[in-house]
């Protein structure tokens, strides 16, 4: 069975502070990593995508990618409390099924 | 934005009795999913859909059925409901290998 891990459980940063979140697939097979953020009674919704080799940044967010160690990282530059979320990453292959599979995620907390 | 609209949004059962979890989707994806969300173990994949008339099982798929009757609607069925199905319910939807779209969820008591 795929399975993602995800590290830390959780965090707490300062506000203008730098989160870094982790992830790594147990699957040979995976193509494509994602990143969603859930705030607290709402549904996840896609933050960023990463399916090549190195990185990617979108405004304060950077997301690396080490596909030969299936590894991803998210990292929020000035945290901001309203990244106070839960941060899921997920996981998908390139062919045959198209099973997305998360991880248990990161609760981060911005405290001011 | 993709619509993924989930009904009921709150369920309180009986041990034993029936429940079914609706969801309809109008963005013409062919795949759907529903997935349970428990504290410390983050989505878990129940069924999926790559198509009208498919189901496919997910990772923990036992006490659970589903049905895909259209490309719109694709339901959740607990035959014999347990308190251990007491969770949050999330339908999800695709177009191959892109963003998932989620519903608003369904809390679900089973008493």
């Amino acid at each position: 069975q795929q399975k993602v891990q995800q590290s830390p459980e959780s965090l707490i940063v300062p506000e203008g502070g730098m989160a870094s979140l982790n992830c790594t697939s147990s699957d040979r097979n995976v193509d494509y990593f994602w990143w969603y953020r859930q705030h607290s009674g709402k549904s996840p919704k896609m933050l960023m995508s990463i399916f090549s080799n190195g990185e990617k940044e979108e405004g304060r967010f950077t997301v690396h990618l080490n596909k030969a160690s299936l590894h991803t990282s998210l990292h929020i530059r000035d945290s901001q409390p309203s990244d106070s979320a839960l941060y899921l990453c997920a996981a998908s292959r390139n062919t045959g099924n198209y099973k997305y599979v998360f991880g248990a995620g990161t609760r981060l907390k911005v405290i001011a | 934005e993709a619509a993924v609209t989930q009904s009921p949004r709150n369920k309180v059962a009986v041990t034993g009795g029936k429940v079914t979890l609706s969801c309809n989707q109008t963005n013409n994806h062919n795949n759907m999913y529903w997935y349970r969300q428990d504290t410390g173990h983050g989505l878990r994949l129940i069924h999926y859909s790559y198509g009208a008339g498919s189901t496919e099982k997910g990772d923990i798929p036992d006490g659970y059925k589903a049905s895909r009757p259209s490309q719109e609607n694709f339901s959740l069925i607990l035959e014999l409901a347990t308190p251990s199905q007491t969770s949050v319910y999330f339908c999800a939807s695709t177009a191959s290998q892109n963003t998932l779209y989620f519903g608003a969820g369904t809390r679900l008591s089973v008493l």
